[in-house]
């Protein structure tokens, strides 16, 4: 059993288009990681939350974490074809713990 | 500015033989972690270095698997007498010594097959 979610676990979208990507838990952890893996490669992070509530931007990717701290999404504004790949989220359940729970990610495929 | 680098990057091995992977972290970390990713699950941790130092091997097998990352050079994860099931791709990360160990970065994988 995974100890994060991810939902869904395939999503295709017309470029242009607005997605979400969420990850859940019944745990409580410490921060969440995103990640965006492209096939043949290892993930790349895209961004760590630490506080419950937190909202962080990068270009057209939001990301909030849960004010409970047991969920995270992440919204892609105008999806483009680059932004095709796995999304996954990792936490960590303790401050400073290496020891990171994965989802089993989304791949999302955003069609020209 | 090198990334975590692994080699090699496809592995293909008998059922029976050793299968040696190599992990270089990036410049300036000195904390490596190997994850194993099998289709259609998540990354599961495996085990947690410092240099010469195991600090956690609890995510890897008892049997067969073993890690290491010496005084110089890389980090290595040796698989002894590999059957069908590790067939898998197997990942490096590394951190900062004084960063949040939370916040890894990834090697592009080694993709093992045991025919």
């Amino acid at each position: 059993t995974q100890l994060l979610e991810q939902s869904p676990q395939f999503l295709s979208i017309q470029e242009g288009e607005n997605l979400t990507v969420y990850c859940n838990s019944s745990s409580v952890f410490s921060s969440l990681q995103w990640y965006r893996q492209e096939p043949g490669e290892g993930p790349v992070l895209l961004v760590t939350v630490v506080t419950g509530g937190e909202v962080k931007k990068l270009k057209r990717l939001t990301f909030q974490f849960g004010d409970a701290r047991k969920d995270s999404s992440l919204h892609i504004t105008a999806a483009q074809p680059g932004d095709t790949g796995l999304y996954l989220c990792a936490g960590a359940l303790k401050l400073n713990d290496y020891k990171l729970s994965f989802g089993a990610g989304t791949t999302v495929t955003v069609r020209a | 500015n090198a990334g975590v680098m692994q080699n090699p990057r496809h592995l293909v091995r008998r059922r029976g033989q050793e299968a040696r992977l190599r992990c270089s972290p990036m410049k300036g970390h000195s904390h490596v972690y190997w994850y194993r990713q099998l289709p259609e699950e998540g990354l599961k941790f495996m085990v947690y270095l410092q240099k010469e130092n195991i600090i956690d091997e609890s995510g890897m097998p008892k049997e067969r698997f073993s890690a290491e990352f010496p005084k110089e050079g890389p980090s290595i994860l040796r698989i002894q007498q590999v059957v069908r099931g590790d067939s898998a791709a197997y990942f490096c990360a590394s951190s900062p010594p004084s960063g949040r160990e939370e916040t890894q970065y990834f090697g592009p994988g080694t993709r093992l097959l045991v025919l």
